[in-house]
């Protein structure tokens, strides 16, 4: 299958500063790719879908000032997290649908925010 | 809203046949069966989707029954690193994946 690669794995931050968070599809091209989160114990929870050369769209209760998206490259989409609070660690994942499999996505390896 | 049952757990001893029952019984023509896991700490793992026949691939077998109102992914031959939280998921193409709370299906040796 396609593969999705995040950088980084994992990341501690202090609280007030910003993280960003990388997606790369590494060998195909995504024009959609996607960011989840995940609390301990919970599913995965859909934030927003990146489009790339667009602006992304965010779910339901998402702060779209809070959690930057941008997908300038047809291989890499980014996630910032702004003005990180205790509250925002979470296990964040991205996805895209594989190249020439357009009926599946493929998850990246996720990365931890920790923010103390 | 969920379109799938699943059962919270279940387990399986190594080397046996997993079977995993998922109850999709509001399923529309043009969805889909996913079958996706998330081992602990990691991103989830493709495994198999079919739309109205069986389907097998490497890693598992998909059966969903004729009238499409349930399914079941079967690991023929269970092993210590399929322990993991499995997803079924109902999705049509045009469709985000919505996750539900899946199985955990714990291998014991």
């Amino acid at each position: 299958g396609a593969v999705v690669s995040q950088h980084p794995s994992r990341v501690i931050c202090k609280s007030g500063t910003s993280v960003k968070i990388e997606c790369r599809s590494l060998d195909f091209q995504a024009t959609t790719m996607f960011w989840y989160r995940q609390f301990p114990k919970q599913s995965l929870m859909l934030m927003a879908t990146s489009n790339e050369g667009s602006k992304a769209t965010y779910e339901q209760g998402v702060e779209k000032d809070k959690f930057l998206i941008n997908h300038a490259s047809l291989t890499l989409s980014t996630l910032t997290v702004t003005s990180a609070h205790p509250e925002d660690s979470s296990f964040y994942i991205c996805s895209a649908f594989g190249g020439s499999d357009t009926d599946t996505q493929y998850f990246g390896p996720g990365t931890r925010l920790t923010v103390l | 809203d969920a379109k799938t049952t699943q059962p919270t757990s279940m387990d399986c001893a190594e080397g046996r046949a997993a079977n995993l029952p998922c109850n999709h019984s509001t399923i529309s023509g043009n969805e889909y069966v996913y079958w996706y896991r998330q081992i602990h700490s990691q991103g989830p793992q493709y495994i198999i989707h079919g739309l109205k026949n069986n389907e097998t691939n490497e890693m598992a077998s998909l059966i969903i029954t004729e009238d499409r109102k349930s399914s079941t992914l079967i690991l023929p031959h269970a092993t210590l690193r399929d322990t993991a939280v499995y997803y079924c998921i109902v999705r049509a193409m045009d469709e985000k994946l919505t996750f539900g709370t899946g199985t955990r299906l714990t291998i014991i040796p």
